[in-house]
């Protein structure tokens, strides 16, 4: 596509609750990243995929969270059991290899957790 | 790992003035991109600038690697410059980078 996709673009769920995020990059990007950004604060590292290369997961604040990439298309970030503090915007970010510099960020899901 | 500082936290500016936003790095400058996020939340990649001196219009951006800081300077501002300004620096092109903490702009009509 012509951009970085993201869906949805809101979503409210309870406490407890799990979701899904989805995260459709740039036809030929092959890198794909994870951000989450809370109120008013910077970006926040949280998963980074590659081509068929093992995903750097160093980021990832605890075992509730979970990432997995098709192939170099689709992305879906996993949150199980929300909790309230996982309440955020979820960014998702393309680039062709070895060109983190040409980063194309998609619109982002905002989560709210009630 | 990489700590990357911005300041000011804010700056508030009226129409017409001109802004210098600065990033420090801890660590050597490998990566280091200049992003603007709208109000509506969009980032736009401005410069990659791992070193030297860009420019794109109002905006310009110098990178000192050996001192390891990079300043962005936006010129005759204007109400769509508005927004908040992130540097970003990872270990290598092919890699994460980390977001600084960004600086809040808004300019006044």
């Amino acid at each position: 596509g012509a951009g970085v996709s993201q869906s949805p673009s809101n979503k409210v769920t309870e406490k407890g609750k799990d979701v899904e995020l989805r995260c459709d990059p740039i036809s030929g990007h092959t890198a794909l990243y994870w951000y989450r950004q809370r109120l008013g604060q910077g970006l926040e590292f949280l998963i980074y995929f590659q081509g068929n290369s093992a995903p750097d997961k160093s980021g990832l604040p605890s075992d509730r969270f979970s990432a997995e990439r098709t192939g170099e298309s689709v992305s879906t970030l996993t949150i199980q059991r929300t909790q309230q503090e996982d309440s955020a915007v979820y960014l998702c970010a393309s680039s062709f290899p070895g060109q983190a510099h040409g980063y194309t960020f998609g619109s982002g899901t905002r989560l709210t957790v009630v | 790992g990489i700590q990357v500082e911005q300041s000011p936290p804010d700056l508030i500016l009226q129409e017409g003035a001109n802004s210098t936003l600065r990033c420090n790095f801890s660590d050597s400058v490998n990566n280091l991109q200049w992003f603007h996020q709208n109000p509506w939340g969009q980032l736009i990649n401005l410069f990659y600038i791992p070193s030297g001196t860009k420019q794109n219009g109002r905006l310009s951006a110098t990178t000192v690697a050996t001192e390891r800081y990079s300043l962005l300077y936006i010129s005759s501002s204007q109400t769509t410059d508005s927004g908040v300004y992130f540097c970003a620096d990872g270990y290598s092109s092919a890699s994460k980078i980390i977001f600084g903490s960004g600086t809040r702009l808004s300019i006044r009509p």
